[in-house]
């Protein structure tokens, strides 16, 4: 049963529009992360977070933004989206200690067209 | 900085051989962490195992064992009597021990298929 929650699963949308993806986790988890994973399937960070109102840009360089306002939600978004985001999303979660494993989600499959 | 190495990209079994996947490590630290999560074609990663720096013993659940040896810097994962539900996409993760600060580095990952 998965404790952190993405959502939407599936997003086809149109460049230039506006797009949030979400993520929530119910573990109480004080770290969270966004990853960006290709088609060549190599895990990219962009983002993450060690709690409220803390937020880092990972080792890639990305044009979304996130938020951390609740320690449960993490979203990210897109102001413009453009072809060059399709890629799927993985959002995680994980106790601050050190070496605590992370828990992801099922993804966010995005597609610009 | 640390570093990851997965150098095997695809690997293509036949149910029930048994089959290795190698991962190899960088670290300046002497307290670190490895992991291994599997990502099956449903897409999510599933984490698999964690062992810290001053645990050598290997570890057996299963049809799973891992192998960590700090001279050779590597931490491989066998999986026995392989079976199509193995096939999946392996990470090799290494995360030292920086307290709160801490991250997670990946390798770029093995796909694994098992064929029936």
């Amino acid at each position: 049963e998965a404790d952190i929650y993405q959502t939407p699963r599936y997003l086809v949308i149109g460049t230039g529009k506006k797009i949030t993806l979400e993520c929530s986790q119910t573990m109480g988890h004080d770290k969270m992360y966004w990853y960006q994973q290709d088609p060549g399937m190599e895990l990219h960070l962009i983002h993450y977070s060690y709690g409220v109102n803390s937020t880092e840009k990972g080792d890639l360089s990305s044009e979304s933004t996130v938020s951390r306002i609740r320690t449960e939600h993490f979203p990210l978004t897109l102001e413009s989206a453009r072809p060059s985001h399709t890629s799927q999303y993985l959002c995680a979660s994980a106790q601050l200690r050190g070496g605590s494993p992370l828990h992801f989600g099922n993804g966010t499959r995005l597609t610009v067209t | 900085a640390q570093k990851v190495t997965q150098a095997q990209t695809e690997i293509s079994v036949v149910e029930k051989e048994d089959v290795t996947l190698d991962c190899v490590y960088e670290t300046r630290d002497t307290t670190y962490y490895l992991f291994w999560y599997k990502q099956p074609p449903s897409g999510e990663l599933v984490f698999l195992i964690r062992r810290n720096s001053f645990d050598e013993q290997n570890e057996i659940s299963g049809r799973y064992s891992w192998n960590f040896q700090k001279s050779t810097s590597s931490f491989n994962f066998t999986i026995t009597a392989s079976q199509v539900v193995d096939s999946a996409v392996y990470f090799c993760a290494l995360s030292e021990a920086g307290g709160a600060n801490s991250k997670l580095t990946f390798g770029k990952g093995i796909t694994l298929s098992v064929r029936p």
